[in-house]
């Protein structure tokens, strides 16, 4: 079982760039997160997906978007990249529709860098 | 909103010392409650979590129960390990499973 995975695993951009991360999900599970998380700060909940519709969202602009595909699989964007969105994106997914119990299993991260 | 305030570190031990590192959340609801650790060079991964009021976690001698009257999900173990080095992650996740993350603890267990 490859676990979580996710690509790149660093990226570097300039500001007013746009970026796509991709994560693939743990076999078997369904629904996947992705939070962003800053140096030295806890990871921040961005948003869920399941059966590739968003399901809950963080207090993240709209610059920040998303999709799931067929096969689980799901991709992050930001547009208009700024300085401040300089961080470690994670991707986690978990079984079951990602009730409140489930755990979350984490992938390994992208590094982005917005000079 | 949800919310989870842990210990601020970083925190030294000499090893087989006892270890706490308190957290308390706010969340509307029942939440679930969760420790995950860091472990250099490493992803985050779960280490226990409590699903209930009154219920204990545990793994590798980690300890933490899910005390409802206080909002609180200390972290304990008896005797630490320098290979428990690590940054330690309290969260809670609330309804529809979503994840509110503290700001980590740094451990570093000293031989």
């Amino acid at each position: 079982d490859a676990g979580v995975t996710q690509s790149p695993t660093h990226l570097i951009k300039t500001r007013g760039q746009q970026v796509t991360l991709r994560c693939s999900p743990k076999s078997g599970h369904d629904t996947v997160s992705w939070y962003q998380q800053a140096l030295g700060q806890g990871p921040q909940f961005i948003f869920q997906y399941y059966e590739e519709e968003e399901r809950q969202r963080g207090n993240f602009p709209d610059r920040f978007s998303g999709h799931q595909f067929p096969n689980y699989s799901s991709e992050l964007n930001v547009n208009a990249l700024l300085l401040g969105d300089s961080a470690l994106y994670l991707c986690a997914s978990s079984p079951g529709q990602g009730t409140l119990t489930d755990t979350q299993y984490f992938g390994p991260g992208t590094r982005l860098t917005v000079l | 909103g949800d919310s989870v305030t842990q210990m601020e570190g970083p925190v030294t031990l000499s090893e087989e010392a006892f270890l706490t590192i308190n957290c308390t959340y706010t969340a509307t609801g029942y939440p679930s409650l969760f420790w995950y650790v860091q472990y250099p060079g490493e992803g985050l991964q779960l280490l226990l979590k409590a699903t209930k009021a009154d219920d204990k976690g545990s793994n590798k001698g980690f300890e933490a129960t899910y005390r409802k009257e206080t909002t609180s999900f200390h972290l304990e173990k008896g005797s630490v390990q320098v290979s428990d080095s690590a940054v330690y992650f309290c969260a809670l996740s609330g309804r529809q499973g979503k994840s509110t993350f503290g700001d980590g603890t740094t451990l570093t267990v000293k031989p």
